[in-house]
Order: C-alpha cells, then structure tokens, then sequence
C-alpha cells in the first residue's frame, strides 16, 4: 500500500523569498516519487522525479526535491519564489518495480500563493 | 511530440446520460491512465490501460468504464451520470514497462452534470 501526506493545504511566501513544501510518504515498496504542478484550469505539468539514482533531484524551473528514506519525506524546494510559481502543487509516489501496473497515489496539495 | 490529448475540453450533460471521453496518448506510448479531480476527493485513480488490456483499477462504481484501442488511445465511458460526476478529468499516457514510469497528463475534460 502506498500514500502521501502533504502537510501544508496552503503556503504563502514573498516573491523572491525560499519555498518549501512538505511531503511525507509510505510505500511497501521502494517507491518511485514526483512532484507535479497544476496552474489554474490546466493539466498537471511533472516537476521533478526520484527514481533510485541522486536522493537530490534537481527538477524544472529551479524547483528541487530530497529523498530522505529515514524520514519518508521527499520536500519540494526554491531558492527563490516567482510570482509564476503560483499554482496547486502534488506530491505522488507510485510502485516502481518492472512489470507493476501504472498508478500514481496523489496528495491532497498544496496551494502555493506568492505575494509582492 | 505532441503531447497528451483529450477530447472534448469541455461537456455539460444532465442526470442520467452517459458520455464518452476520448484521449490520445504520447507516440509510443502503450499505457494509459484515467484520473478523477474533485475539490472533495482530490485526484482519484480510475483505471490503467496497457496494450488493450485493463491492468489496474481504482475504486469507483461500475457505472465508469473504459477500452483502450490497438492505436493505444483510450476512452472512458459514464453511464447514468449522477450530478457527484461532475468532474475534471485527466488522462495520462506513459510506457507502461514499471510502475515508476513517469506519467504524462493531457489538459483534461471537464464534465458537468446537471
């Protein structure tokens, strides 16, 4: 069995200011991780991936995430906020073993406004 | 390459119809998922297509069903919506050899039912 837990439904931050945004998770086993982004009355865009290869992954638009299996935690980072960042934000984790059927575990999200 | 495409954008249906909704997936793409969004529910996993075949399905009742074609575009079909339908739907498409495969979303369609 498998599931997120977002810990913030809403974060507000400064334009400029860091990001951070909280996701913990549990897998029974060795979970693939991602981050996804959704704008307003759009898809969901990936951000970033954890596979196995870096416990660092290093995503699009400056966003970056950290596996860290002692805490099951996989935050999402920005050293600095843009007011484009402004969007719905999903941490999913899924069963990577070959040959499992493709299903992705969603959490609730988190919205992340940025303000002037 | 084009990316995932759903068809139609937009549908506005009342209790008791039954629609159908129609996504293509990425060239070479062999797998293809349904998601559910709702503000209460969040996003739900329907069902995953792989190679023709239903591989996986979430909990939903059986009034929502699917197929996925020898071309691997796929369609989901509604019977007797209710108004709880009422929903933004995602497809995503991917290779389909793990389950850590990334998946990619189409724009969705959304539904409402009346």
């Amino acid at each position: 069995a498998q599931s997120v837990t977002q810990l913030d439904s809403h974060v507000s931050v400064s334009e400029g200011t860091p990001v951070l945004l909280r996701c913990n998770y549990s897998s029974s086993y060795s979970p693939s991780l991602f981050w996804y982004v959704q704008h307003p009355n759009k898809g969901l865009q990936l951000l970033l991936k954890y596979t196995s290869a870096a416990t660092l992954v290093k995503g699009i638009n400056g966003f970056e995430a950290e596996f860290k299996k002692s805490e099951t935690s996989f935050h999402l980072t920005k050293p600095s906020a843009h007011m484009s960042d402004a969007a719905e934000y999903f941490c999913v984790v899924s069963d990577r073993r070959t040959g499992t059927a493709s299903k992705l575990t969603f959490g609730t999200g988190t919205r992340l406004q940025v303000t002037l | 390459k084009a990316g995932v495409t759903q068809t139609p954008r937009y549908l506005i249906k009342t209790r008791g119809q039954q629609v159908t909704l129609s996504c293509s997936p990425i060239s070479g793409h062999r797998s293809v998922s349904w998601y559910q969004q709702t503000p209460g529910q969040g996003l739900q996993f329907l069902f995953e297509y792989f190679s023709e075949t239903q591989r996986n399905k979430g909990n939903f009742p059986g009034r929502f069903s699917g197929r996925q074609f020898s071309n691997s575009r796929s369609e989901m079909n509604v019977s007797t919506l209710e108004l709880g339908d009422s929903a933004l739907y995602l497809c995503a498409s991917g290779p389909g050899t793990s389950g850590g495969d990334t998946q990619y979303f189409g724009p969705g369609t959304r539904l409402t039912v009346l």
